[in-house]
């Protein structure tokens, strides 16, 4: 069965300060991968999807970017944090058929 | 550009009484639509698709082309249907699945 990993589920960070957090997918090759931001009162904002290693679209200008340097590992990177940034981040990977989208645990970032 | 509106930030119903989220949706293909649920310290998870036309956990919804709204119901809430909901729109084009999601409703089932 596939399963999804992120990691860490809690992180706080000061503001000025690098970022990575990591996710992987166990049980299926090629997927495609996704970042997402949910935020109270907005939702769930895509921020990044990805088709492929390397293969990466950005929805939405910001202070974060992403990368896949494995066929089943996405990673979430700022150079530099801002307060902005604080929220809760969640990966997620699609099955075609049917279609449906599988999330992580999620990852709830605070920058202080 | 496709939208998913979801109008109601937070739903208060009484145990018993009957429920309906709200889910309108602005696309210009041939829609795929879905509810998602999230309870508290849980992961985000598919609660039903409109193709598939199912109830579950007593919940349905019915997908109306000619209003463009994908509505969440069940005729008597339970305590346990506490939880945040999604309603989301699914484009299937340039070779990737992407889901369009509403703000989420949170709905509170008051024993």
């Amino acid at each position: 069965s596939q399963t999804i990993h992120q990691w860490p589920a809690t992180l706080v960070q000061p503001v000025g300060s690098p970022l990575s957090l990591e996710c992987t997918v166990e049980g299926t090759s090629n997927p495609n991968l996704y970042w997402y931001r949910q935020a109270a009162g907005r939702g769930l904002q895509l921020l990044f999807y990805s088709v492929g290693i390397g293969q990466i679209s950005s929805e939405v200008p910001q202070n974060l970017s992403a990368s896949r340097p494995q066929d089943r590992q996405f990673i979430l990177s700022s150079k530099k944090l801002l307060l902005s940034d604080s929220g809760f981040y969640l990966c997620a990977w699609d099955r075609q058929a049917p279609l449906e989208a599988f999330f992580g645990q999620g990852t709830r970032l605070t920058v202080v | 550009a496709q939208r998913v509106t979801q109008p109601e930030k937070l739903l208060s119903v009484f145990k018993g009484a009957p429920v309906e989220l709200k889910c309108n949706y602005s696309y210009s293909g041939s829609p795929e639509l879905f509810w998602y649920v999230q309870y508290s310290r849980q992961r985000l998870q598919l609660l039903l698709r409109h193709i598939s036309r199912e109830s579950i956990k007593g919940f349905t919804a019915d997908l109306n082309k000619g209003e463009t709204s994908f509505h969440l119901k069940k005729p008597f809430a339970q305590e346990e249907d506490s939880a945040m909901y999604y309603c989301a729109l699914g484009d299937s084009g340039a070779g990737s699945y992407q889901l369009t999601f509403g703000k989420g409703t949170k709905l509170s089932v008051i024993p």
